[in-house]
């Protein structure tokens, strides 16, 4: 059973990049059968899946975030990561970091489990 | 993006009460979509997925059903610690999006 964990800064100045890593145990993050991806909750926009990063490495994002957002896997140390630029007052979120069970469309596919959450909030 | 709209936003109920929550689709997702329960200062959880499956560890009293546009989560008597919130999420087509929650809580 994968366990999931993410550590980040918890405030970021506005213009700047955020930075998040998310520490998985249990599994081996190199699985061909798993994927990893990031959701945000927000007061004003409530659940907001940000992206997912796929076998092979390959990604899909959010639309709503244009080119801010990327996702990367660094195998090694059986962690991913999530970086958004440039931020501003309305990333003020709790990220989570999930594994996704497959591709959107695919028969079954999911988010879980998640990381317990890290509140970023974005202000000079 | 497909719309996700729960109803309602809040159900007070009692321990021992039958409650249904609904969601709501903007098009046809067929049977794509997954529930989840989040309670104060936790992340959210898995409770239902494809509609009607029942993840695993989930007691019985959840059940899930409906397909195409309409959905709802039932469970067939309250206990105290399903007080809590919870969400429909869309699966069928990308960017998932998700319903914006219906609060369970006590009468």
């Amino acid at each position: 059973q994968a366990h999931l964990e993410e550590s980040g800064p918890g405030l970021v100045k506005p213009t700047e990049t955020l930075s998040l890593n998310c520490a998985v145990s249990g599994v081996s993050i190199n699985w061909n059968t798993y994927y990893w991806g990031w959701i945000r909750q927000s007061p004003g926009k409530g659940l907001e899946w940000l992206g997912t990063i796929y076998s092979g490495g390959s990604t899909s994002y959010n639309p709503s975030l244009k080119s801010r957002v990327s996702i990367s896997v660094d195998t090694p140390k059986n962690h991913f990561s999530l970086k958004l630029s440039p931020v501003t007052a309305a990333d003020t979120a709790v990220y989570y970091c999930v594994r996704h069970s497959g591709h959107f469309g695919d028969t079954y596919n999911w988010f879980g489990p998640w990381g317990q959450g890290t509140l970023i909030t974005v202000s000079s | 993006d497909i719309q996700m709209t729960q109803s309602p936003s809040t159900l007070s109920a009692s321990v021992g009460d039958r409650v249904t929550l609904t969601c709501r689709a903007s098009q046809n997702i067929g049977n794509f979509l997954n529930w989840y329960q989040q309670k104060p200062g936790k992340a959210p959880k898995l409770l239902i997925y494809a509609a009607s499956n029942l993840q695993s560890g989930v007691p019985s009293r959840f059940s899930g059903s409906g397909s195409g546009t309409d959905f709802t989560v039932t469970i067939s008597s309250l206990q105290p610690e399903d007080f809590a919130v919870y969400y429909c999420q869309q699966s069928y087509s990308s960017p998932g999006t998700f319903g914006q929650g219906t609060k369970v809580d006590v009468k």
